[in-house]
């Protein structure tokens, strides 16, 4: 039982280039949640889905696309990357309950 | 508007101290919260939750919150620290109506242990 998996676990771009982050839950969660973290800014929701086929911004979620491709999965695409979307992103599911998290990708863009 | 706060932002202590950490919510209706534990490097996990019932919940590792429903508080309590405990603690409420409820998280509170 593998809860929620993101890839990749660490990646560096530069200015302009695109990337889809992946994340996938095996626990039949009908919510999943993107969230950034920054030093001393704590955890901001980009975009949040509560069902498959449905997905609402967040506090930040300019920069950001994100797709429920189905239950199991959401990603999150950078279509243009910029300096201040470097962070650790992390993406989580929940079902009535507490959030499971994945394990976060640290991306850096320079 | 749905926002969680905590006042500390970094706590420093020493090993054996007791330790109380702020949470305070503003959303509307019943609620479910949440502390969360973040150790260096890693994910979030959970370290303990309040759905109904009691107001004291205990967690994992000696910690223990209190519901204060009229003060919309959800404090984080240990009566003596240890270094292992050095980490960032997040506090998070979502709405306990709804499975589709979006979980608000704080802005963190990072806690040092001095050995």
């Amino acid at each position: 039982n593998a809860g929620v998996t993101q890839t990749p676990k660490f990646q560096v771009l530069k200015t302009g280039q695109s990337m889809t982050l992946q994340c996938a839950q095996d626990m039949n969660h009908n919510s999943m949640y993107w969230y950034r973290q920054d030093p001393g800014m704590g955890l901001r929701l980009i975009y949040y889905s509560a069902s498959e086929g449905t997905t609402d911004k967040g506090e930040v979620p300019n920069g950001y696309n994100v797709s429920r491709l189905n239950k199991r999965e959401f990603s999150l695409r950078l279509e243009s990357a910029a300096p201040s979307q470097t962070s650790v992103y992390f993406c989580a599911s929940s079902e009535w309950t507490e959030a499971f998290f994945g394990q976060g990708t640290r991306l850096t863009v320079v | 508007a749905q926002s969680v706060s905590q006042h500390n932002h970094h706590v420093i202590l020493s090993e054996a101290a007791s330790l109380e950490l702020g949470c305070n919510y503003s959303y509307g209706g019943t609620v479910n919260l949440f502390w969360y534990v973040q150790y260096p490097g890693q994910h979030l996990q959970l370290l303990l939750k309040y759905f109904s019932g009691d107001p004291l919940v205990k967690g994992i590792k000696g910690f223990e919150a209190e519901f204060i429903k009229s003060k919309f508080s959800f404090n984080l309590r240990k009566p003596s620290v240890q270094w292992s405990d050095t980490a960032e603690y997040f506090c998070a409420v979502n709405g306990a109506l709804s499975s589709a409820s979006k979980i608000i998280f704080g802005s963190g509170t990072r806690l040092s242990i001095r050995p």
